[in-house]
């Protein structure tokens, strides 16, 4: 069973669309994350989700935003998609935080690579 | 600044030969240190998480170590294979933050 799975596994779109990509995860766990690893592979954080919580990294322009229907899911919409979008997206979860405050470990789902032409 | 550098940058070694990479961090307060393994085309794979108080820990063939004082992790690769090829990624923890810390990997090949 996939512990972490997206769609669409590619997408490729044109500047200025709205798009959305999927994810699920069946291991149980409160929060789930986005990440954007661009050309150069440097995985860089989007956001932070659980049922009490948003997290967002001050970076990240408001054309992205994260929904969550219930705990097991953590859509991604980004609208008015530029060329700067593309990159490969990750999307994970951890078993909330550790005792010290910081995030469990993360199982990543298997990347979705948005092409923005 | 939370910062998390490493290197080398890549790496290429034969089948069979042990390998070191680093990574120095300046994160405060500091929680644990994650060392991750990313094949090509997927998401990347816990190796070894590490707290303040431990110095040495393995998986396998993966050997992690820590210096809390000089703020300085390391992952040796002992008898590479072929499926070692990847990018390893160091991870930092902030205390009571969701945000890690991020380093740019090291690419490693191993070449039979």
């Amino acid at each position: 069973d996939t512990a972490v799975s997206q769609t669409p596994k590619y997408l490729v779109t044109q500047m200025g669309n709205d798009k959305s990509i999927k994810c699920e995860q069946n291991l149980g766990h409160d929060t789930m994350y986005w990440y954007k690893q661009d050309s150069k592979k440097f995985l860089k954080i989007m956001f932070s989700y659980n049922n009490k919580e948003l997290i967002i990294n001050e970076t990240v322009p408001n054309r992205f935003s994260p929904k969550s229907p219930d705990k097991a899911h953590l859509n991604l919409h980004i609208n008015s998609l530029e060329l700067g979008d593309s990159a490969v997206y990750f999307c994970a979860s951890s078993q909330d935080r550790t005792l010290a405050g910081s995030p469990g470990e993360q199982y990543f789902g298997p990347g979705t690579r948005l092409t923005v032409t | 600044k939370n910062q998390v550098e490493q290197s080398p940058q890549s790496l290429i070694i034969l089948e069979g030969k042990n390998c070191t990479l680093q990574c120095n961090y300046t994160v405060s307060p500091f929680s644990n240190l994650r060392w991750y393994k990313q094949d090509t085309g997927r998401g990347p794979v816990s190796l070894t998480i590490m707290t303040f108080s431990e110095n040495t820990k393995s998986n396998g063939r993966y050997t992690a170590t820590l210096d809390a004082d000089t703020k300085q992790s390391s992952l040796h690769i002992t008898a590479s294979q072929l499926s070692d090829s990847a990018s390893y990624i160091c991870v930092v923890s902030v205390g009571g933050s969701y945000i890690p810390t991020f380093g740019r990997g090291t690419s490693l090949i191993v070449h039979p």
